[in-house]
């Protein structure tokens, strides 16, 4: 069974500061995806991993993807609050004759303080 | 907005009741998924649609069904519901099942509060 965990699940930093969330997974894939989600929202599709060695930026985010290592990161660099929320992996293990559906880790929950 | 559109928004009703949730894809897109968000079991994939035919189902429980209709909207009938059904419902959709990626667009969610 695929599994995909994230760490932390809890994360609180102060505005300016730099952090790195971390996916890992237990299975081969080479497809990982990152999610945005604030409260009581939908999740919002922040970016798509496809290949070993992938490494996407979107403003103060950065996402990346080791497949041999089977781990993803998120790096945070110079927080602003605008960056509160849920942030989620997820791994298509399409590889072991999924159909598509994706598996998620719990989510880490960011926190940015002034 | 992603284009996955979802209904109702909230959904209150009692125990052993019956309830169904209804999603609409994007544009173009042919399969849909289903979700189960809730507080102790995170999210999880609950079923997949792919053009009218069910083609993955995860950790979904006897008393849930869906199904997708010829114009590619889909239901979630949940049944004999219980107090732990209680979650966010997400419907997400993706173009196609044999596409290089599988990037899925999702709805803004059904929150279902058994009571």
């Amino acid at each position: 069974e695929l599994k995909v965990e994230q760490n932390p699940l809890f994360l609180s930093m102060q505005e300016g500061k730099n952090y790195t969330i971390y996916c890992n997974y237990s299975t081969t894939s080479d497809r990982l995806y990152w999610y945005r989600q604030d409260p009581g929202k939908s999740l919002e599709s922040l970016f798509v991993l496809l290949s070993n060695g992938a490494v996407k930026q979107e403003g103060r985010l950065m996402a990346s993807l080791d497949t041999k290592a089977r781990l993803s990161t998120l790096h945070i660099t110079a927080a602003v609050h605008d960056l509160s929320a849920t942030y989620f992996c997820a791994v298509d293990p399409r590889r072991l004759g999924s159909q598509g559906n994706l598996i998620f880790g719990k989510g880490t929950k960011l926190s940015v303080k002034p | 907005d992603s284009g996955v559109t979802q209904t109702p928004k909230h959904l209150i009703t009692a125990t052993g009741q019956r309830v169904t949730l209804r999603c609409s894809p994007r544009s173009g897109d042919l399969s849909v998924y289903w979700y189960q968000q809730s507080l102790d079991q995170g999210l999880q994939f609950l079923i997949q649609y792919y053009n009218g035919e069910e083609r993955a189902k995860g950790n979904i429980l006897e008393r849930f069904s869906a199904q997708q209709f010829p114009d590619l909207h889909s239901e979630l009938n949940l049944s004999s519901l219980e107090l732990g059904d209680s979650a966010l419902y997400f419907c997400a959709s993706s173009v196609v099942r044999g596409s290089s990626y599988n990037e899925q667009f999702f709805g803004p969610g059904t929150r279902l509060t058994v009571l």
